[in-house]
């Protein structure tokens, strides 16, 4: 079965702090998508991660590729209230490349 | 900036009424994607176009949904008759459509159904 597991799926934490989602998936791909989405709103890309190894930043936010653990990260280095969002990591499958899509990261952040 | 527009932003339908959605990708976009999103999940996949044609629609309940692009460019999903479990956001996404696939898909805002 197709999975993609997002941990944690909500998360609570204070203005300054760091941390880390994780997203792990069953699937062989080569590649990785995480999107953010505001409350009521549609879906914002982020990042996308094109090889092992791939790691990209922006502002506060960096995301890791390791396609041989078939595992991504998104760290958060002292986060700040706009940063509060639901988070979606998506590896493609297939011939079509569809998108695999987990359950999200509800990311709340305290002043 | 290029985006994706949709419309209507929402839309408040009686079950068993018919519904429909327009998306016009971002110019020059091949690949166009309708998905649904259930409040608290993570999108599903209904279609995705390659230009005209119908790449995969396997999740498509086509027995009350349909979807065309007729012209390869815009796009509309209908629901004939609406049910109250197909209340959910309804998003267009483009892409590129790169050869081998796998480029960025750029979401529209939406569309936010609700079913009495």
């Amino acid at each position: 079965e197709l999975k993609v597991e997002q941990n944690p799926l909500f998360l609570s934490m204070q203005e300054g702090k760091n941390y880390t989602i994780y997203c792990n998936y069953s699937t062989t791909s080569d590649r990785l998508y995480w999107y953010r989405q505001d409350p009521g709103k549609s879906l914002e890309s982020l990042f996308v991660l094109l090889s092992n190894g791939a790691v990209k930043q922006e502002g506060r936010l960096m995301a890791s590729l390791d396609t041989k653990a078939r595992l991504s990260t998104l760290h958060i280095t002292a986060a700040v209230h706009d940063l509060s969002a639901t988070y979606f990591c998506a590896p493609p499958m297939g011939s079509n490349y569809q998108l695999i899509w987990g359950a999200g990261t509800k990311l709340i952040i305290k002043p | 900036e290029a985006e994706v527009a949709q419309s209507p932003r929402y839309k408040i339908t009686e079950k068993s009424q018919a519904v429909a959605f327009w998306c016009d990708p971002i110019s020059g976009h091949a690949t166009l994607y309708w998905y649904r999103q259930i409040l608290g999940q993570g999108p599903e996949l209904l279609v995705q176009f390659q230009d005209e044609s119908v790449v995969d629609d396997s999740q498509l309940p086509k027995d009350r949904f349909s979807a065309e692009r007729l012209k390869g460019v815009d796009s509309t999903l209908k629901i004939q008759p609406a049910e109250l479990g197909d209340s959910a956001m309804y998003l267009c996404a483009s892409s590129f459509g790169l050869a081998g696939g796998g480029d960025t898909q750029y979401f529209g805002p939406g569309t936010r159904l609700t079913v009495l």
